[in-house]
């Protein structure tokens, strides 16, 4: 596949449950973005990797929130405990290093906490 | 400090008529500046980017967007709306290798 892909598409989980989302970006892209988007709203930056270097965290809300990215391709955003405040389209993005270089979104994974 | 304003939280236009949807940006730098299109539940498209070479930067579907330094402005202008022009438009700014800002959109309205 060229493009970013991301599982499940959708999500529906009960209060409280924990939930994983899945990224893989298009091979060769050392950046891997994670925001999310509330109805309505735009982009929440949560959480950037590139290459080998210690993730930037600074938008992750709350310690439920984790994201890891194995072997520097694929990535997992766990929410913990989740709340219905955390219903949204959580969006994954690749891109090459560099000042130049645009981001490559993700159809996104629609999640639903009721 | 990094940050973009989106002038217009939504713009109307009729059919045939031009577009001008409006973004300031702030930057200690000299950034990257993109414009991306989502469509009702789809993804972000990509439709230009400005990286420092021409100033006036033509994108996908006849959009294009013009740099102004010295306004520290990249507005997006079609000639002619489509109906299939109707989405959200997000302008962002890169001022570094690393993180992208996002405005917080303008949707757009094509009226027939």
């Amino acid at each position: 596949g060229a493009g970013v892909s991301q599982s499940p598409s959708n999500k529906v989980t009960e209060k409280g449950k924990d939930v994983e989302l899945r990224c893989d970006p298009i091979s060769g892209h050392t950046a891997l973005y994670w925001y999310r988007q509330s109805l309505g709203q735009g982009l929440e930056f949560l959480i950037y990797f590139q290459g080998n270097s210690a993730p930037d965290k600074s938008g992750l809300p709350s310690d439920r929130f984790s994201a890891e990215r194995t072997g520097g391709s694929v990535s997992t955003l766990t929410i913990q405990r989740t709340q219905q405040e955390d219903s949204a389209v959580y969006l994954c993005a690749s891109s090459l290093p560099g000042l130049r270089a645009e981001a490559f979104f993700g159809q996104g994974t629609r999640l639903t906490v009721v | 400090a990094q940050s973009v304003t989106q002038l217009d939280s939504h713009v109307s236009v009729s059919e045939g008529t031009p577009v001008l949807l409006r973004c300031n940006y702030s930057s200690s730098y000299s950034p990257s500046l993109f414009w991306y299109v989502q469509h009702p539940n789809k993804g972000l498209q990509l439709l230009l980017k400005y990286t420092s070479a021409a100033t006036l930067v033509k994108g996908i579907n006849g959009f294009e967007a013009e740099f102004k330094k010295s306004e520290t402005s990249f507005h997006l202008t079609k000639p002619s709306a489509h109906m299939s022009d109707a989405a959200e438009y997000f302008c962002v700014v890169k001022p570094t290798g690393n993180q992208f800002y996002f405005g917080t959109g303008t949707s757009l309205t094509v009226i027939p």
